[in-house]
């Protein structure tokens, strides 16, 4: 397997724009984590999906972020519309569902920057 | 879930052992204690994790105290490419992880 593949790896864009970020999870994870890290938050929780099924986004900062889980294999996390203090990585994480203590894989993250 | 308190930085020579600690003193019965590293400009990546016993595998060990309220994670040669971003997470079994500050391992040549 290619791992939790990420896209794009990079994104510039201008605020307030919309931005899509992408995400393929590892075949056969039914667990989907949205994070966001910045020097000064560290690692955030922004959203996890089991089975599809959004069951946390308590960490969402606002309604300017949305994030969907359409089928299995794909997830997006929009910002509309985006602003400076958005600029981040954002990471995506997939698991297999608990129970069954399992690890959680990463993607590469997409570094976003919002000017 | 539980909090856990990890020393901000630590430095270790290559080649030797590289001891990290982790304090997680409200740990309760059913929270399993995770370790992940963070690569400069990667992902997060799973190392260890363990409950009661402690735990080996081909990265490093894990030991945790009798009354679980701290563990060490040891890598046992450590290499420059060790040098990452160590988390120190707990968490009961289902729930998804939240990550602290970690703790900053410079091993030096």
């Amino acid at each position: 397997d290619a791992g939790v593949i990420q896209s794009p790896r990079h994104e510039v864009t201008e605020m307030g724009q919309e931005v899509t970020l992408r995400c393929k999870p590892i075949s056969g994870h039914n667990s989907l984590f949205w994070y966001r890290q910045t020097m000064m938050r560290g690692l955030e929780l922004l959203i996890y999906f089991n089975n599809n099924v959004p069951i946390d986004d308590s960490g969402m900062p606002e309604d300017r972020f949305s994030a969907k889980m359409p089928n299995a294999s794909f997830s997006t996390l929009k910002i509309q519309p985006s602003e400076p203090r958005d600029s981040a990585v954002y990471f995506c994480a997939s698991k297999e569902q608990d129970p069954g203590n399992t690890e959680a894989f990463f993607g590469q993250g997409t570094r976003l920057t919002v000017v | 879930d539980a909090k856990t308190t990890q020393p901000p930085s630590m430095d270790c020579a290559e080649g030797r052992a590289a001891n990290l600690p982790c304090n997680h003193s409200t740990i309760s019965g059913n929270e399993y204690v995770y370790w992940y590293r963070q690569i400069h400009s990667q992902g997060p990546q799973y190392i260890i994790h363990g409950l009661k016993n402690n735990e080996t595998n081909e990265m490093a060990s894990l030991i945790i105290t009798e009354d679980r309220k701290s563990s060490t994670l040891i890598l046992p040669h450590a290499t420059l490419r060790d040098t990452a971003v160590y988390y120190c997470i707990v968490r009961p079994q289902g729930n998804m992880l939240t990550f602290g500050g970690g703790t900053r391992l410079m091993v030096k040549p």
